[in-house]
């Protein structure tokens, strides 16, 4: 059974600041890492696919960074606003197989 | 709009009883999942399926079916071989050519209640 373990579990933060949160993972057979956005009575909206040690992402203020070798993401998020309130799903594929193992995510929240 | 649908909303399962989930999705992508949330834990994958007529059991396909005769169609039934049903179930779908690299495109999901 993979693990894929994210911290913290929750977080509250107040609007304007920045924050961040771990995903990690398996260093071995890694394939890719996802980070997925999951706002309460929404769908899971994708965030980042990213499969190169190294690899920095970024979507507006959030910005994601990978590390394979030691089996680490981190997500980051400048400037917090209430909108950006979630819960923040990393996903692990160990393989080129269509399998992902999620994290029981981070849940943010953001107050104004 | 393009997109995935599940439904119903909410479903209530008596003891005893199969219940079918329907998830529908007009992305034309080929492969398509089937996941499982409780409290306090990640999404499971509990079958997916890479194409029409065939599907793969995930981690936790005990208790449950899934058909895939058609590309835009991954109904999931719910058979009263699994004890412990009550959950939060999401599909998804990707394009389906590059595994575990694609983005997945979830349906809002549907709640299973047990009476």
């Amino acid at each position: 059974i993979l693990n894929v373990e994210q911290s913290p579990q929750s977080l509250h933060v107040q609007e304007g600041d920045s924050t961040n949160f771990t995903c990690s993972f398996p260093s071995s057979n890694f394939y890719a890492l996802h980070w997925y956005r999951w706002e309460t009575a929404k769908s899971p909206e994708a965030l980042f696919v990213m499969t190169l040690n190294g690899d920095e992402k970024k979507k507006g203020r959030i910005s994601a960074t990978l590390n394979t070798k030691e089996g680490y993401s981190y997500l980051y998020i400048k400037g917090s606003q209430p909108e950006d309130s979630a819960t923040y799903l990393c996903a692990y594929s160990g393989g080129s197989n269509y399998k992902l193992t999620f994290g029981k995510g981070t849940l943010l929240t953001v107050n104004p | 709009d393009g997109g995935i649908t599940q439904s119903p909303k909410y479903l209530f399962r008596k003891e005893g009883q199969n219940v079918t989930l329907s998830c529908e999705q007009n992305l034309n992508h080929d492969a398509m999942y089937w996941y499982r949330q409780d409290p306090g834990q990640g999404l499971r994958l509990i079958y997916y399926s890479q194409i029409v007529n065939d599907f793969q059991k995930g981690d936790i396909a005990e208790g449950y079916s899934v058909s895939r005769e058609k590309k835009e169609s991954f109904p999931l039934t719910v058979t009263s071989a699994q004890k412990n049903p009550t959950a939060f179930y999401l599909c998804a779908s990707s394009i389906g050519a590059e595994a575990g690299q694609e983005t997945q495109y979830f349906g809002p999901g549907t709640r299973l209640l047990v009476l």
